[in-house]
């Protein structure tokens, strides 16, 4: 079993749409979970980061970790061209590395 | 403020080479991971140093190898390059390490192809 699981895509939305973005991981040690988006030719920035079970929102984004299941979700409302990009999950356990999911990449048409 | 900056951009080279990348982090930052990341893979963990030593290192061969500077400024070495080793290297550069490390900023990264 893969410590990190998240469907690759793509997934193609209309404008306006909600986004869903999920992953599943395995591994309990895990404390910090993290959303990155990266940009085609770029470098992943930093989009959510929370360390508890429960949703953080900021702005058109919220970010759900529900640690009984293991699993992490994305949600983007009101979905803009701009938001096209690749989606990261990813986890960290305190110590020196980040854990990335493969990525999902998204479209949203306009 | 100028974010991480990574040099070269681009970079190709044959099998058997060597190779150096360089990577610039932001300002007061004081760690340095690197990163490799494959087409259609997440980035993958090779080393990350803070204050001039190796804090921890990723499942790569020897042939990796890395150092940071006084100035925290770090190089990723690979030596005898294999046309696996064709990937987007990304420096992230973090406050501290440890616990506050998990906020990483990225550079654009160097895309190497090994031919």
């Amino acid at each position: 079993q893969k410590e990190v699981e998240q469907d690759p895509g793509p997934l193609s939305v209309p404008e306006g749409a909600i986004v869903s973005l999920n992953c599943t991981y395995s591994n309990s040690a895990f404390q910090y979970f993290m959303w990155y988006r990266q940009y085609s030719r770029k470098g992943p920035e930093l989009l959510m980061y929370t360390y508890s079970s429960g949703n953080k929102e900021d702005g058109r984004f919220t970010a759900q970790v529900d640690k009984s299941s293991k699993y992490i979700s994305l949600f983007i409302r009101d979905s803009q061209p701009s938001d096209s990009a690749t989606y990261l999950c990813a986890f960290f356990t305190g110590g020196f590395k980040t854990i990335f999911g493969a990525g999902t990449r998204l479209f949203v048409k306009a | 403020d100028a974010g991480v900056t990574q040099s070269p951009t681009h970079l190709i080279k044959t099998r058997g080479q060597q190779v150096t990348l360089r990577c610039s982090p932001i300002s007061g930052h004081k760690s340095v991971s690197w990163y490799q990341q494959v087409l259609g893979q997440g980035p993958q963990f090779i080393f990350q140093y803070y204050e001039k030593e190796e804090r921890g290192r990723g499942n790569f061969p020897d042939r990796f190898s890395a150092r940071q500077f006084p100035n925290y400024s770090s190089e990723l070495n690979v030596n005898a390059l294999l046309l696996g080793d064709s990937a987007l290297y990304l420096c992230a550069s973090s406050l501290a390490s440890g616990a506050v490390n998990e906020k990483l900023f990225f550079g654009s990264g160097t895309q190497l192809s090994v031919l």
